[in-house]
């Protein structure tokens, strides 16, 4: 069975920065890409960044470009968000999600976490 | 402002059929797969139609999806009061190079 954790979220001050991790577990991690989905409270999912399964292509969200790092280590089976100048916007739920093929374009996100909360305030 | 547009609410008496639609573009629904997924108030969104139609294993019949030129529906018939939920479409966009969702669409069985 698919098992994805999200940790590190929390509360950050606007500017800020915050790192986000996602143990999974149930499948061959090196074999799939994964990505970051994000819900600002009472809104609808937000794309955030998805990288490929060896972790060489990495696309992001244009709100996040130049801000957000994505990363693994396939040794530990752990996804990671590096957020740097955080902003209120960014403020939101982060759910990481596995994609069900080793590339970044996907139709779809079979698996998903249960959500890392990020409230960014002063 | 989501690429692909939904209703933001929906609603049908228990045992009725309904649709939400999923409005997008030649960029994404109008030459890429089409998702739904079904989200309950604090939980995680939980993936129903993939490739326009395809049902998860597991999930029941009485859910449906389909495509057409730049629109995508999913149709729930035998509507149940444990099917209030929240529901967004997904799909990717050939333009952004990204993934994108819908907006989301409240069902509300009365």
């Amino acid at each position: 069975e698919v098992q994805l954790l999200e940790s590190g979220g929390g509360l950050a001050q606007p500017g800020g920065s915050l790192r986000l991790s996602c143990a999974a577990s149930g499948f061959s991690f090196d074999t799939y890409a994964m990505t970051w989905v994000r819900q600002a409270p009472g809104k609808g999912l937000q794309w955030v960044s998805t990288l490929s399964g060896s972790g060489d292509t990495a696309i992001y969200a244009d709100s996040v470009e130049g801000r957000f790092t994505i990363s693994r280590d396939n040794s530990r089976s752990t996804l990671y968000l590096q957020m740097n100048n955080l902003r209120a916007e960014d403020t939101a739920i982060y759910f990481c999600a596995k994609v069900p093929i080793s590339e970044v374009v996907t139709h779809y996100f079979p698996s998903w976490g249960q959500g890392a909360l990020v409230t960014v305030s002063s | 402002q989501s690429v692909l547009t939904q209703p933001p609410s929906v609603s049908a008496a228990p045992g009725q059929r309904v649709t939400i639609s999923c409005s997008g573009s030649s960029s994404n629904i109008g030459k890429n797969l089409v998702s739904w997924y079904q989200q309950f108030p604090g939980t995680a969104p939980k993936l129903l139609i993939y490739d326009n139609r395809e049902r998860v294993s597991g999930i029941p019949d009485r859910f449906s999806g389909s495509r057409s030129g730049t629109a995508a529906t999913l149709a729930i018939t035998g509507v149940q009061t444990g099917d209030e939920a929240d529901y967004y479409c997904g799909s990717w966009d050939t333009n952004l190079y990204a993934s994108v969702f819908g907006g989301g669409t409240k069902l509300t069985v009365l």
